[in-house]
């Protein structure tokens, strides 16, 4: 059973880069057609995608956030990355990693970390 | 962008009740969407996949169906476990796109 699980800084400055890794357990991150994935929820709100990196290497993003995202995977240490540049308050939300299959949703998720953007 | 109007945004529902929440899209999605159970403090869960297809282990009173711009969710008899909230994903085209939820609560 694969299993994800976020890791990073809980607290960011506005301007500065929010990074985060996403540790994969129970399956590899360069195998299979899977969709790894990047998506949050500010406090009281609903969800967004970000965007995901696919098996076949092709990395999509959302085009809210596209010029400031960045979602990579190291096969080394089974774990994939998501990198966001310029930060806002705006960007405060719990960050989901997740494993969507194609054809078949998102049926993996880890269980969120929460960043808060603040002075 | 896709956009997922997702209705009601909230009910309220009694234990044994049928419950129906739909999502429609603002062009056609074929049957690429999902439903997804959130419950305070816990990471989304997936319900449905491909509308209407039910991911293992999840409970048979959740159904789904629709395709193109319309879809249903409907819990046969809502449990006390039910009581959560509700988000539609399609994944046709990108940038992928969630409904805003629908929060069933307890009447």
């Amino acid at each position: 059973q694969v299993q994800l699980q976020e890791s990073g800084p809980g607290l960011v400055k506005p301007s500065e880069t929010l990074s985060l890794t996403c540790t994969v357990s129970g399956g590899s991150v360069s195998s299979g057609s899977y969709y790894w994935s990047w998506i949050r929820q500010p406090p009281g709100k609903g969800l967004e995608w970000i965007g995901y990196f696919s098996d076949s290497g092709r990395t999509i993003y959302n085009p809210s956030l596209k010029s400031r995202v960045s979602i990579s995977v190291d096969t080394s240490k089974n774990q994939f990355s998501l990198v966001l540049n310029s930060v806002t308050p705006a960007d405060t939300a719990v960050y989901y990693c997740a494993r969507g299959d194609v054809g078949l949703g998102v049926g993996h998720w880890g269980q969120g970390t929460l960043v808060i953007v603040s002075s | 962008a896709i956009q997922m109007t997702q209705s009601p945004s909230s009910l309220s529902a009694s234990v044994g009740d049928r419950v129906t929440i739909t999502c429609r899209a603002s062009q056609g999605i074929r049957s690429d969407l999902g439903w997804y159970q959130q419950k305070p403090g816990k990471a989304p869960k997936l319900l449905i996949y491909a509308a209407s297809s039910l991911q293992s282990g999840v409970s048979s009173r959740f159904s789904g169906s629709g395709s193109d711009t319309e879809f249903t969710l409907t819990i046969s008899s809502l449990q006390p476990e039910d009581f959560a909230t509700y988000y539609c994903l399609q994944d046709y085209f990108y940038p992928w796109t969630f409904g805003q939820g629908t929060k069933v609560e307890v009447k």
